[in-house]
């Protein structure tokens, strides 16, 4: 089992829709959770950190957690063709007494005008 | 404020080759952080530097070794280059150990022929 997991797509949806992006993770003691947003020849930059479990909202993005599931996921609200992009999910994992930022192989989307 | 700076941009390398990356973090910005970046992969961390002293490094052969200086600057150096090196190698920064918000260069791009 890959310790942070998500399927890379592509996930296709219309302009104006919700897209959900999921992410699972393998660490139960995990705390701290990230998306990153990385456009096609750039390089990643985070939008959304959460900490607890439930929501947090900032503007049209909706972080979710739930610790018990080990289960985080992206919502973007009035999904638009600027948010076409691959999306990363990052967890903070104990690795050997240290930890790291790990990644997933991020989820494409693309949003159809 | 400048932002984390990576060079070269590109690099074109033959087997067995050796090759330098460069980072240079945010001004302030005490730990650096090296990942590989491949399609099928994603991002996978390379090895975490704090206070020019290496702490924590990802599963990656002995041939793929770093350093930090004292003014933050990382270097990161792969010898005997393989065809599997092939790979956007990315450089984070942030403001302390710990500090999971991690800010990317734009990459190293190297193609080993």
């Amino acid at each position: 089992q890959k310790e942070v997991e998500q399927n890379s797509g592509p996930l296709s949806v219309p302009e104006g829709a919700i897209a959900s992006l999921n992410c699972t993770y393998s660490d139960r003691v995990s705390q701290s959770f990230f998306w990153y947003r990385q456009y096609s020849g750039k390089s990643p930059e985070l939008i959304m950190s959460i900490y607890s479990n439930g929501d947090k909202e900032d503007g049209r993005f909706t972080a979710q957690l739930n610790k018990a599931s080990q289960y985080v996921s992206l919502l973007i609200r009035d999904s638009q063709p600027s948010d076409s992009a691959t999306y990363l999910c990052a967890v903070i994992l104990n690795s050997g007494g240290y930890q790291k930022v790990t990644f997933g192989i991020g989820t494409k989307l693309q949003v159809i005008p | 404020k400048a932002g984390v700076t990576q060079t070269p941009r590109y690099l074109i390398k033959t087997r067995g080759q050796q090759v330098t990356l460069s980072c240079s973090p945010i001004s302030g910005h005490r730990s650096v952080s090296w990942y590989q970046q491949t399609p099928g992969q994603g991002l996978q961390f390379l090895f975490e530097y704090f206070s020019e002293t290496q702490r924590n490094k990802g599963n990656f052969p002995g041939r793929f070794s770093g350093r930090q200086f004292s003014n933050s600057r990382s270097e990161m150096n792969v010898s005997t280059l393989e065809l599997g090196d092939s790979a956007l190698y990315l450089c984070a920064s942030s403001l302390a150990r710990g500090d999971e918000k991690l800010f990317f260069g734009s990459g190293t791009q190297l193609s080993v022929l």
